[in-house]
């Protein structure tokens, strides 16, 4: 029961853009703590693909960016490649550190 | 560069402690700022916060498991350990240790491979 809510699931076809909320509340990111977001591909460790709501680690193809306002964030992936096929999580504060619920995106 | 690796047992009884030790090389948790976690994964589910340590051995833990988690440094060695009592089998996952910095919304930057740690009987 995370208090950072995502979709599930999303799927889109190569090269389409494809957008990944992560919801939360004022005691989270409504509280101005940053999101980051992290890659999660099949059978691997996840790898940290945004920090600090907007910030691309040396690597990140610019295709992923993120965003937030108000109490969401969301993590945009654009011209969607085979190889992004993986799960994704945001992850902020809340007290504690949080992970959000996942989201597992599919290449059509 | 930065790497780190999971050590432990892969199969606990119920009831026993878990001792992990998370082995990193490539920075210092001598140097300010510098921090280490660990996340895990039940198969299947959502990563989960468990522990973090900083460098001045600021200690950070999840409400949910804080009186069963303890989270240790030895710098000599570097390594960060994590011990969790009374293990149960719905603590099956797979442990990752994760490089980080203290910051007011910390994240993880660097992630060992994970370890899978079974819990049955």
């Amino acid at each position: 029961q995370s208090v950072l809510t995502q979709p599930p699931s999303m799927s889109g076809a190569p090269g389409q853009r494809v957008t990944i909320s992560c919801s939360g509340s004022s005691s989270n990111i409504g509280a101005g703590y940053d999101v980051h977001w992290y890659q999660q591909l099949p059978g691997t460790a996840p790898k940290l693909l945004i920090s600090g709501n907007i910030r691309r680690p040396s690597g990140v193809p610019d295709r992923f960016s993120g965003s937030q306002s108000g109490t969401s964030a969301s993590l945009t992936i654009t011209g969607l490649q085979a190889e992004d096929e993986a799960d994704y999580y945001c992850q902020s504060y809340d007290s504690s550190l949080v992970f959000g619920t996942g989201t597992k995106v599919t290449v059509l | 560069q930065i790497t780190l690796k999971e050590s432990g047992p892969t199969l606990v009884k119920p009831t026993q402690t878990l001792t992990l030790t998370c082995t990193f090389s490539g920075f210092s948790l001598t140097n300010n700022g510098v921090g280490v976690g660990w996340i895990r994964q039940p198969p299947g589910k959502a990563l989960e916060w468990l522990a973090l340590i900083y460098w001045n051995d600021d200690k950070r833990y999840s409400p949910s498991l804080k009186k069963r988690v303890t989270i240790t440094k030895d710098t000599s060695k570097n390594h960060v350990v994590l011990t969790m009592t009374n293990m149960d089998p719905v603590d099956t996952a797979t442990y990752y240790c994760a490089h980080s910095f203290y910051d007011s919304s910390p994240y993880f930057d660097y992630w060992g491979q994970g370890t899978l740690v079974t819990v049955s009987s």
